[in-house]
């Protein structure tokens, strides 16, 4: 079977920086996406990983490794805003995505 | 405000009820999705609309009902529904993945928080 596993939940400290890692074993891979979803709210596209390596787009960061089925998505700076859940999501061979269940990652003050 | 309105944020609904929610995109996307969302749970895909024609069903029960009538709008009807069915629902919408665009990305509504008693 398909499957996406992340930690449940994390906690972590304001100004500090936090790595969420994310495993995965689909049929096929077609890119990697991270979302955010605040309490309440609709999840929000982070960031998209098809080729190995890491994106970086200003405080947070996504890394892919193919071979190995693993990502992570690493958030500098933390700030109590950043107080969510993070979505790990895998599109395989046929273009499905395939979801973790998410991380809860509080911040501290 | 991400281009996807979902009404009504939330329902409350006996089990012999019918009810229909609504979903409408304002980015011209040609694809339409329907989630389902449960605590600690991977969201699940339940339908899927491509150019206005369904093109998956994850063998979601009958009392879902489906209806696209256009690019913009999206409906689940619901009937009959059970405790079980209890979650947040969640629409989002797409361009199809093509060569050219790869990434495809979702945006979601911010999901319709239905009960059933």
């Amino acid at each position: 079977g398909q499957n996406i596993d992340q930690p449940t939940e994390m906690t972590a400290t304001e100004g500090a920086i936090v790595q969420i890692n994310c495993t995965y074993q689909t049929s096929g891979f077609n890119g990697l996406f991270w979302y955010q979803q605040h309490a309440g709210e609709a999840p929000t596209f982070l960031s998209y990983n098809v080729l190995d390596g890491l994106e970086e787009k200003g405080r947070f960061s996504s890394f892919l490794s193919r071979s190995k089925g693993y990502s992570y998505l690493l958030l500098k700076e933390l700030q109590m805003k950043d107080s969510a859940s993070y979505l790990c999501a895998v599109r395989d061979s046929n273009y499905q995505l395939i979801w973790g269940a998410g991380t809860k990652l509080i911040i501290k003050p | 405000e991400t281009g996807v309105t979902q009404t009504p944020r939330h329902l409350v609904m006996g089990m012999t009820n019918k009810k229909s929610l609504k979903c409408e995109q304002h980015l011209g996307h040609n694809a339409m999705y329907w989630y389902k969302q449960s605590a600690k749970k991977p969201l699940e895909l339940m339908f899927v609309y491509s150019l206005e024609e369904r093109v998956e069903n994850n063998s979601v029960p009958s009392r879902f009902s489906p209806e696209c009538p256009n690019s913009s709008h999206l409906f689940l009807h619901l009937h009959t529904l059970q405790p079980e069915d209890s979650a947040l629902y969640l629409c989002a919408s797409s361009q199809v993945v093509v060569a050219a665009d790869p990434t495809g990305e979702l945006f979601f509504g911010e999901g319709s928080r239905l009960t059933v008693l």
